[in-house]
């Protein structure tokens, strides 16, 4: 069964403005990450952030993570066309399964 | 360093025939997974294995087998195809509470 929950399904935005979105999960975990996949290719790992912290940055994209809530969010600034994607979330299950969720697709309109 | 290599990356299949999928990784990691995705969807977990010689029933096993013979190998076998099983077959593998990496995907016709 899927654990993590991508919020929303889908967006869209203009070219420079920022794209949030969110993920929730079920268990506890270790660490959750977050992947980007451009349309019929391979996921890329895009950052991981572990259970005991609470923000991480790398380059233009800002996770959170809040484990009181089971949820992540995953801010994207100043998008750009390239950032069109579909962007997942990933947490492990006690059996060493990644656990996806259905990920949100990301449109970014020049 | 190759990563994550998926062979073949397309293949027609009739009904009823049989088709295995390797998957190869160079980075010596533990644990290495197979998974389908359909049009508009996430990952499903169809087999996964946390080490050599070991393999595990991810959510939607039926129809599929799997073998991990060496480390770096993880075969991904169809004994009878059907339609339904037309997709698109990603393997990733990772480190032990690392990041996964993924192979660029198989994308299966099944008529």
């Amino acid at each position: 069964s899927q654990q993590g929950e991508e919020d929303p399904q889908a967006l869209s935005i203009q070219e420079g403005e920022n794209a949030t979105m969110n993920c929730s999960y079920k268990t506890s975990i270790n660490n959750l990450q977050w992947y980007r996949q451009n349309s019929g290719r391979g996921l890329v790992h895009l950052i991981l952030i572990r259970s005991n912290e609470r923000e991480k940055h790398s380059g233009r994209l800002r996770v959170t993570l809040d484990t009181s809530k089971k949820s992540s969010s995953l801010l994207i600034t100043a998008s750009r066309a390239a950032d069109t994607a579909s962007y997942f979330c990933a947490t492990f299950d006690s059996n060493y399964q990644l656990i996806w969720g259905a990920g949100t697709k990301l449109i970014i309109k020049p | 360093n190759a990563g994550v290599t998926q062979t073949p990356k397309f293949r027609v299949l009739k009904t009823g025939q049989s088709m295995t999928l390797l998957c190869a990784q160079d980075m010596n990691h533990e644990y290495m997974y197979w998974y389908r995705q359909d049009p508009g969807m996430g990952l499903r977990l169809i087999h996964y294995s946390v080490g050599e010689g070991t393999t595990a029933k991810g959510e939607v096993p039926d129809g599929y087998n799997v073998s991990r013979l060496k480390k770096q190998n993880f075969l991904l076998g169809l004994e009878s195809a059907a339609p339904s099983q037309t997709s698109v077959y990603f393997c990733a593998s990772r480190a032990i509470a690392r990041e996964a990496f993924f192979g660029q995907g198989t994308r299966l016709t099944v008529v």
